[in-house]
């Protein structure tokens, strides 16, 4: 079974420029998530698909980030402008689904794309 | 609410000796807990996971974890460390009163010295 794809695997830019990665979850997951790990830290959650709404986007910075998952299947996340900050892994995952309280779902993750912003 | 905290950020252990990772919760409702490792330039790994059902959980590699709700810990053991090992390991807990999502703690690196 073919994991969480994730592209590119390494980015460099100059704030204020923009950037976007793509997502390709495990097939027939209908829960995505986009987390932010930043160096040294645990990841935190930015934003979290069912099939392609928004369940939580609460953490999202929505001035400089937008994420979508139009087909309910892969999902591009990007980030215009840039800032110092904003240099950290970025980490898709997924999961059969989220809802309900028997749900104890594992996330499969993919590898990651590193933004370097200078 | 909920929140997740690892006591220590690094942890040195020599191979053939215990490892003992620290992870503190706080939850308003029964958790979820999880224990996910992370090899240098990867995705998370799920090690093991507490779902209510026993207390002691195994996992994968040899690593278990014991869920102690009037300590509220869930803290991750394995009886001797290997080179392997050295990894980075993140707790992290969820319920239904914070919508099902997944909140991380801060990680520990474990080094394995020969």
């Amino acid at each position: 079974e073919a994991g969480v794809a994730q592209s590119p695997r390494y980015k460099i830019i100059e704030k204020r420029q923009s950037v976007a990665f793509w997502c390709n979850p495990i097939s027939g997951h209908a829960t995505l998530y986009w987390y932010q790990q930043i160096l040294g830290q645990g990841p935190k959650l930015l934003i979290q698909f069912q099939n392609n709404g928004v369940v939580d986007d609460s953490q999202l910075p929505k001035d400089r980030f937008s994420a979508e998952r139009l087909k309910g299947v892969d999902s591009t996340l990007k980030i215009q402008p840039a800032k110092l900050e904003d240099s950290a892994v970025y980490l898709c995952a997924s999961s059969l689904r989220t809802s309900g309280h028997s749900n104890t779902g594992e996330l499969f993750f993919g590898e990651g794309s590193r933004l370097t912003v200078l | 609410a909920q929140s997740v905290t690892q006591l220590g950020s690094h942890v040195s252990v020599s191979e053939g000796a215990l490892v003992l990772l620290r992870c503190n919760y706080s939850s308003s409702v029964p958790p979820y807990l999880f224990w996910y490792v992370q090899y240098p330039n990867q995705g998370l790994q799920l090690l093991l996971k507490y779902t209510s059902a026993a207390t002691l959980v195994k996992g994968i590699n040899g690593f278990e974890a014991e869920f102690k709700k009037s300590e509220t810990s869930f803290h991750l053991t394995k009886p001797s460390a290997h080179m392997s090992d050295a990894a980075e390991y993140f707790c992290a807990v969820k319920n239904l009163a914070a919508g099902n999502k997944l909140t991380f703690g801060g990680g520990t690196r474990v080094l394995v010295k020969p």
